[in-house]
């Protein structure tokens, strides 16, 4: 079975500091896809980064940075210099393919406030 | 600004009541998808359409009753519900392959009193 672990239920973090979430997962399939999403308050799942299994390349966007490791079944999101407008709750997936359409497996979320 | 919109942001009906969630997307995708989301938890998938045919219900009662009426539009039908209903009810829509990101809508925050 297909599962998602985040660890980290809450982290609390003063403006400008580095903050690394984890997300550690679990699947039998050979190709996989793994996603990160950020809800802020509003509600509205935003998508933020897709990897495939054979890409462990990392990859950095801004002051955001994924580190794809899958000696360890980790796909960690690290936030550089925080800023209060990145608090929001952030979610880890994994794709579990279904014909003509995805399943994502969720992982309980990490709730991030940056405070100023 | 979200490109899958949803109707209404809020809605509070009673036990009783028949009320129904929309849902519309103009991205071109095949898949979409409705989901529940209770207060600190993660979303819980309730029904995928995949080309307008429901590939997937996820066990969910009878009371909740989805309909894709083109590509585009995706509702869900709601009709006595109980309190533990209330909740977040999130739409995605999402290419039809495997690994495509799911786009989500900013979701109907739904009260059963």
């Amino acid at each position: 079975a297909q599962k998602v672990t985040q660890a980290q239920t809450e982290i609390s973090v003063v403006e400008k500091e580095d903050v690394t979430l984890d997300c550690v997962y679990e699947t039998r399939d050979t190709t996989y896809y793994l996603f990160w999403y950020k809800q802020p308050p509003s509600g509205e799942l935003v998508f933020l980064i897709r990897r495939n299994s054979f890409d462990e390349q990392n990859e950095i966007s801004g002051r955001y940075s994924w580190n794809f490791q899958k000696s360890t079944s980790s796909f960690n999101f690290t936030i550089t210099a925080s800023q209060v407008v990145d608090s929001a709750v952030y979610f880890c997936a994994l794709s579990e393919g279904i014909q003509g359409a995805q399943k994502l497996v969720f992982g309980q979320g990490t709730r991030l406030t940056i405070n100023p | 600004d979200t490109e899958v919109t949803q109707t209404p942001k809020h809605l509070v009906m009673g036990m009783t009541n028949k009320k129904s969630l929309k849902c519309e997307q103009h991205m071109g995708h095949r898949a979409m998808y409705w989901y529940k989301q209770k207060a600190k938890k993660p979303p819980e998938l309730m029904f995928v359409y995949s080309y307008e045919k429901l590939s997937i219900n996820e066990s969910v009662p009878s009371r909740f009753s989805p309909e894709c009426p083109n590509s585009s539009l995706l509702n869900l039908h709601l009709h006595a519900l109980q309190p533990e209903d209330s909740a977040l009810y999130l739409c995605a829509s999402s290419q039809g392959q495997r690994g495509s990101p799911l786009h989500f809508g900013n979701g109907t925050r739904l009260t059963v009193t």
